[in-house]
């Protein structure tokens, strides 16, 4: 079964906009990551936040991470048409290094 | 530094066919691993490999595929009988070291069985 579940499964806005997805997961987690796919790629690391960890920034990205709610947020802003790909967030939990992948949110950003 | 590469990027095969995919991981990494993704959805774990050894095979179906990660050369995923059902994307993954939960992608084997 998925641990995380992205949410929405599909965003559209317009270049400029600021784009917020959400994770949400279901057991008690080591470490949250998200990645990025563009189409026809494979996944490309953005950012890892540990449990013990609230927030955490790189760019134009920002990661939350709320663990009483069991759910990570990232928000992308001032968003370029580059940014169009699916979204990903990945759980590790327990023993396991081995990150549990969720189905995505598809971006789509229009110029 | 070259990332992670994969071959071929796409193959296609008749049921009953073989299949075999290629990992090559990025220079200084000795842990790899396998991951399937159907349309529409995420990644699926296989398996976790270091040279010589299988660490974590619990994702890899039972009958049919088998991995290996030989001191010299790359990974290789290997599929047997081939069923329509095995059409998809397969990643490979690299990482420095057990403890390091970042991997580092390849861009993937797109498999169509036909």
């Amino acid at each position: 079964s998925q641990q995380g579940e992205e949410d929405p499964q599909a965003l559209s806005i317009q270049e400029g906009e600021n784009a917020t997805m959400n994770c949400s997961y279901k057991t008690s987690i080591n470490n949250l990551q998200w990645y990025r796919q563009n189409s026809g790629r494979g996944l490309v690391h953005l950012i890892l936040i540990r449990s013990n960890e609230r927030e955490k920034h790189s760019g134009r990205l920002r990661v939350t991470l709320d663990t009483s709610k069991k759910s990570s947020s990232l928000l992308i802003t001032a968003s370029r048409a580059a940014d169009t790909a699916s979204y990903f967030c990945a759980t590790d939990s327990g023993g396991s290094y081995i990150p549990t992948f969720g189905r995505g949110t598809s971006l789509i950003v229009h110029p | 530094n070259a990332g992670v590469m994969q071959n071929p990027r796409h193959l296609v095969r008749r049921r009953g066919q073989e299949a075999r995919l290629r990992c090559s991981p990025m220079k200084g990494h000795s842990h790899v691993y396998w991951y399937r993704q159907l349309p529409e959805e995420g990644l699926k774990f296989m398996v976790y490999l270091q040279k010589e050894n299988i660490i974590d095979e619990s994702g890899m179906p039972k009958e049919r595929f088998s991995a290996e990660f030989p001191k010299e050369g790359p990974s290789i995923l290997r599929i047997q009988q081939v069923v329509r059902g095995d059409s998809a994307a397969y990643f490979c993954a690299s990482s420095p070291d057990r403890g390091a939960y970042e991997q580092y992608f390849g861009p993937g084997t797109r498999l169509t069985v036909t």
